[in-house]
């Protein structure tokens, strides 16, 4: 157990529709990452958030979005879903000092969205 | 910009065979390199991970890694598979500072009786 929790597990909808996807990092991370992983693209950075602030962006979507609460959890919304999102979402933490990620990232189990 | 590259995206043994999954990285710095696994269902585990120091790296369950900067590699290895060593292992590298970890394509691991 990784200590990173990710909800829903599994989510199936329609194309067009809009999904969040949960996560709550390890206790006392304060950098939360979000990754897709597909057969064709492999395992894609989309973005990361440190204490509240969008750190860096990688390769998200205009249609997908991301924040982080205060109390560290964080979101991914997609929306105008279409199949090619259909993929596995992780979520990952770290420390997140302010001088950025040379360690460990902790993945949670990852939540799976089919668009039909 | 970093960059890793995973040959092969399957690698067959035979259990007690040596396992070698390669990877070579990009990088404009000094890289970290890690070497993580995932197992069907789950989230990606770390490995094995080189910052700095030793270039001949040891991680959990056997595995072992070395990082060579003339060759740009830091290929993973395990003396003797097991069956319990099938996964998906992926090969990824960042610059430190402020720069995210990039993820190689995986390299699926299949280990026969």
């Amino acid at each position: 157990d990784s200590g990173v929790t990710q909800t829903p597990k599994h989510l199936i909808t329609a194309t067009g529709q809009r999904v969040t996807l949960r996560c709550s990092p390890r206790s006392g991370d304060l950098s939360v990452y979000w990754y897709q992983q597909s057969l064709d693209q492999g395992l894609q950075f989309l973005i990361q958030y440190y204490n509240g602030e969008e750190r860096a962006k990688g390769n998200i979507l205009e249609r997908f979005s991301a924040q982080q609460f205060p109390d560290l959890h964080s979101e991914l919304n997609l929306s105008s879903l279409e199949l090619g999102d259909s993929a596995l979402y992780f979520c990952a933490s770290s420390g997140g000092r302010e001088t950025g990620n040379t360690g460990e990232l902790f993945f949670g189990e990852g939540s799976r969205l089919t668009v039909l | 910009a970093q960059s890793v590259t995973q040959l092969g995206s399957h690698v067959s043994v035979s259990e007690g065979a040596l396992v070698l999954l390669r990877c070579n990285y990009s990088s404009s710095v000094p890289p970290y390199l890690f070497w993580y696994v995932q197992y069907p269902n789950q989230g990606l585990q770390l490995l094995l991970k080189y910052t700095t120091g030793a270039t001949l790296v040891k991680g959990i369950n056997g595995f072992e890694a070395e990082f060579k900067k003339s060759e740009t590699s830091f290929h993973l290895t395990k003396p003797s598979a097991h069956m319990s060593d099938a996964a998906e292992y992926f090969c990824a590298v960042t610059e430190g500072g402020y720069s995210t970890l990039t993820f190689g394509k995986g390299t699926m691991l299949l280990v026969s009786p």
